[in-house]
């Protein structure tokens, strides 16, 4: 059973930058694991932010952006914004399983 | 515009079944898959399973394999998730998800469902 490993929490000053990473337990995440990063809010749905590693949707703003750093994935918040404050989930499909991260709380203060 | 709208929250006791829908509008339904996630309260993201929406075609997660149906009717454009035997730790908000078929992308979510288990 793979699990999925997310810093369970991080907190940036608004302007600041923080990096999330995402840990598969059977080993390196690759682009071949589709790495998807989703937002949530409390008592709201996930957003999708990032697919397939760093691939955009029309509504995720461009202080996002996600890549590949020492074998896990990655999510990058630039510029971060008070309304940034929310848990991010990352989701990857290695060896055709789909698995949730166990989340990252980020805190902008 | 793209929506997926839920059916609303279920209160059910322990053994029982549920069964929960999402409803699709704004794109064409059997161009998608359809994906079924659930989230206990306080906790995080767990998968549940897909269902192709050509054909009908589903895959679980091996967690629910055996208790879990989904199911779709191409005249609504409804999917059905139904979860059987239930006990007070499937007590989650269950929600749906479209995914254009092998882009790994789950672009748009149903609000979610709140399903209750208890005595």
């Amino acid at each position: 059973q793979t699990v999925v490993t997310q810093e369970p929490s991080l907190t940036v000053s608004p302007g600041g930058t923080v990096t999330l990473t995402c840990a598969s337990s059977t080993g390196a995440v690759t682009s071949g694991c589709y790495p998807n990063w989703f937002q949530q809010k409390p008592g709201q749905a996930p957003r999708a932010l990032i697919y397939s590693t760093s691939n955009k949707h029309s509504w995720t703003p461009a202080r996002f952006s996600g890549s590949l750093l020492g074998g896990k994935a990655a999510l990058t918040l630039s510029g971060v914004q008070p309304e940034d404050e929310a848990e991010y989930y990352c989701l990857l499909y290695c060896g055709g399983a789909y698995v949730f991260g166990t989340g990252t709380k980020v805190t902008v203060l | 515009q793209v929506q997926l709208v839920q059916s609303g929250a279920e209160v059910k006791k322990p053994g029982a079944s549920v069964k929960v829908s999402c409803k699709a509008s704004g794109y064409t339904f059997t161009s998608y898959y359809m994906h079924w996630v659930r989230q206990a309260p306080g906790q995080g993201l767990e998968y549940m399973g897909i269902i192709n929406l050509s054909g009908g075609v589903t895959h679980y997660a091996q967690k629910f394999r055996g208790r879990v149906t989904m199911t779709s009717d191409t005249s609504t454009s409804t999917v059905y998730m139904e979860l059987s035997s239930l006990i007070s730790e499937d007590t989650a908000v269950y929600y749906c998800a479209r995914e254009l078929p092998n882009s790994l992308d789950f672009d748009y979510w149903g609000q979610g469902t709140l399903v209750t288990v208890s005595s």
